[in-house]
């Protein structure tokens, strides 16, 4: 299917393990964004993707890495899962003109 | 610095229309946008305006901006319990990459 999915939509992992969130898009857009959404805060930018093997950091990175060795994925990873990144995960992506940004569907992960 | 500032609940009774209203602190900002987040889902794109015009209008949705104030509006005509969501307003930025700066959302709550 055309758009932008993410995978896995909930995980629950523990404290100090690795997870790697998904995020496929079909648009052949060239701007990739990862943002975190905590009540009372909005949407938080993580880390953010000009084209492949472009990537720079947003608001928040610390615990995050990001890779975009191709134009249609990006995934997050967390190296070692925090209580504190307990949160609601969207992927979006961009055209070049950044006119407007399409979001995924979220992937909601708790840290135990 | 840059912010985006909503109140952050709306209560309406169904059939009456619903004012949204957000304040955002960068001038120089090219696009304004209004995303709804219906519960479980991700943002959806519902409207946005290009800085140099004042007001929007897409069937039930005006939007209407005031440069001078730096304040954005929506305002939803007949408001139906479908449009119970939370109402992200979000502004682009000038430079860089130019980046979503998003306020922390208003949760519309509609009544019969």
């Amino acid at each position: 299917d055309a758009g932008i999915t993410q995978s896995p939509r909930y995980k629950i992992t523990e404290t100090g393990r690795q997870v790697t969130l998904m995020c496929h898009q079909t648009w052949s857009h060239s701007y990739m964004f990862w943002y975190r959404q905590d009540l009372g805060h909005g949407l938080r930018l993580i880390y953010y993707s000009a084209a492949a093997d472009i990537t720079d950091k947003g608001e928040v990175p610390d615990g995050y890495v990001v890779s975009r060795s191709k134009t249609e994925n990006f995934p997050l990873t967390l190296e070692s899962a925090t209580r504190s990144q307990t949160s609601v995960y969207f992927c979006a992506s961009s055209d070049s003109t950044r006119t407007t940004e399409d979001f995924g569907p979220g992937t909601r992960l708790l840290v135990l | 610095g840059e912010d985006v500032e909503q109140s952050l609940f709306l209560s309406v009774r169904e059939g009456d229309s619903s004012v949204i209203n957000c304040t955002y602190t960068d001038s120089s900002s090219t696009y304004l946008y209004w995303y709804k987040q219906e519960p479980g889902a991700g943002l959806q794109l519902l409207t946005y305006i290009f800085s140099n015009m004042d007001m929007k209008q897409d069937q039930r949705l005006t939007v209407l901006l005031n440069k001078k104030d730096k304040h954005l509006s929506l305002r939803i005509a007949d408001t139906q319990t479908g449009d119970s969501a939370i109402y992200f307003c979000a502004e682009i930025t000038s430079g860089g990459y130019n980046k979503l700066i998003f306020g922390a959302g208003t949760r519309l709550a509609v009544h019969p």
